[in-house]
């Protein structure tokens, strides 16, 4: 099936120090969306992106599509500890569905 | 509003008995999607919903697994009989109905599954 990858897995950083997640597919994608999941929680939705080469960003997060439309990353600038939890995203791969990532575990240490 | 509700929390069962998990959309949302997540395989799409017609249920793992949408505010999973390779957390979204792809899905709490 379609499948779209996230790397790295896991990280582990000092609070203070930036993230960055990268979601691949082998395929053109129409749309991406990314989400969150707190320990314990549920996905709770960020942003989406549309547009080839697309920014967006909420105050710490930076989103990127890449120009392709086969990538994207979500890049935290000076993490915090509420910055806890698992990063996905969600992409469109052409199915009229969603194919969540595998999605990257971000753990922060203060 | 009250967000999507999910119902049980928590299910530990035995297995071999029939499960059924249930779950209250939001109000308005057209779409209705169930999820399950592990460790091994990430988050999976089991089936979805348009106006209570099931539209996509590629993703449903067996023939032990079945949905139902009887109405626009609520809607079942059931799986008969369990096993414990089914446990797992899943998890309830909706969304507006504008497209199944690009408009935001809100997740319920889940259900946390155990077969034992």
């Amino acid at each position: 099936g379609q499948q779209v990858m996230q790397i790295p897995q896991y990280q582990h950083v000092q609070e203070g120090e930036d993230f960055t997640t990268y979601c691949n597919s082998s395929t053109t994608l129409s749309n991406i969306q990314w989400y969150k999941q707190r320990p314990g929680g549920h996905p709770v939705f960020l942003i989406q992106l549309v547009k080839s080469g697309e920014v967006k960003k909420q105050k710490r997060l930076t989103f990127q599509f890449g120009e392709a439309k086969k990538n994207s990353s979500l890049h935290i600038t000076a993490t915090q500890t509420t910055d806890v939890g698992t990063y996905f995203c969600a992409a469109n791969t052409g199915f009229q569905k969603l194919v969540f990532g595998t999605g990257t575990r971000l753990l922060v240490s203060p | 509003d009250a967000g999507v509700i999910q119902s049980p929390r928590h299910e530990v069962t035995e297995m071999g008995q029939e499960v059924t998990l249930r779950c209250k959309p939001i109000s308005g949302h057209d779409y209705l999607f169930w999820y399950r997540q592990t460790m091994m395989r990430g988050l999976e799409l089991l089936i979805y919903f348009n106006n209570n017609v099931p539209i996509d249920d590629s993703g449903m793992p067996e023939d032990r697994f079945s949905a139902k949408m009887p109405n626009a505010s609520f809607s079942t999973l059931k799986i008969q009989p369990s096993e414990p390779r089914d446990s797992a957390v899943y998890f309830c979204a909706s969304s507006l109905g504008g497209s199944p792809t690009t408009d935001t899905q809100y997740f319920g709490p889940g259900t946390r599954l155990t077969v034992l």
